[in-house]
């Protein structure tokens, strides 16, 4: 089955403490994005990734990392978490021809920062 | 800058109605548009997608237009039904970049 897989789903933290959240796809896709999704706010595109080593920031990078070592994966760090990170985070991905095409999603994280 | 706009915010609709949703967008140099479907903690689930050379897709009870010279996108659904309940979204890629701007959404309920 076709699927972009988030972990954790739920996560609360402390401020300061590093977390990494995980997102896998299997759909050999060259493209994969991070979101974070806040009430009022909509989605807001933290990085993106277009092939193997390749990173480029989005609209809100600040306080983020990722890394692209291999197609599948594209993980999302966060060195020293902040309550205003508090948020319900996706990760997307597609293949790209031309263009990016249609955008797939996972389940989702929901992460508290205390 | 892209600003993608969705009205209304919310919407209540009785069972079996026909609806439109909106979707606005101010830069027409798009790739594509798409449209999604959120449910209540869930993730997106693409819907349709329009390339910029089209004029609309079909997907079921589903049909959703583009016109880009006036920087509209509507989604409209037949004969609507209680599990059509959702969030929906759309999203438009800018041609030259690699990123999609998300609309707000509009919150649709279908009254059994």
């Amino acid at each position: 089955e076709a699927q972009v897989t988030q972990n954790p789903r739920y996560l609360i933290t402390v401020t300061g403490k590093k977390l990494t959240v995980t997102c896998s796809q299997n759909m050999n896709h060259e493209y994969m994005s991070w979101y974070r999704q806040d009430p009022g706010l909509g989605l807001r595109q933290i990085y993106y990734s277009m092939n193997v080593e390749v990173t480029d920031k989005g609209d809100v990078p600040e306080g983020y990392k990722v890394s692209r070592k291999e197609k599948r994966n594209f993980p999302l760090i966060l060195e020293s978490p902040s309550p205003n990170q508090t948020s319900l985070y996706f990760c997307a991905s597609s293949h790209v021809a031309g263009g990016i095409g249609e955008l797939f999603f996972g389940e989702g994280s929901r992460l508290t920062v205390l | 800058k892209q600003e993608v706009t969705q009205i209304p915010a919310a919407l209540s609709v009785p069972e079996g109605e026909n609806l439109v949703l909106n979707c606005s967008f101010t830069d027409s140099a798009i790739y594509n548009l798409q449209w999604f479907r959120q449910d209540p903690g869930k993730g997106l689930t693409s819907l349709l997608l329009i390339q910029s050379s089209q004029r609309e897709q079909t997907s079921g009870r589903l049909n959703a237009s583009l016109d880009k010279s006036s920087g509209r996108s509507t989604l409209y659904i037949a004969a609507s039904q209680p599990g059509d309940s959702a969030t929906y979204l759309c999203a438009v890629f800018r041609s030259g970049t690699y990123k999609y701007i998300f609309g707000t959404g509009t919150r649709l309920k279908v009254l059994a």
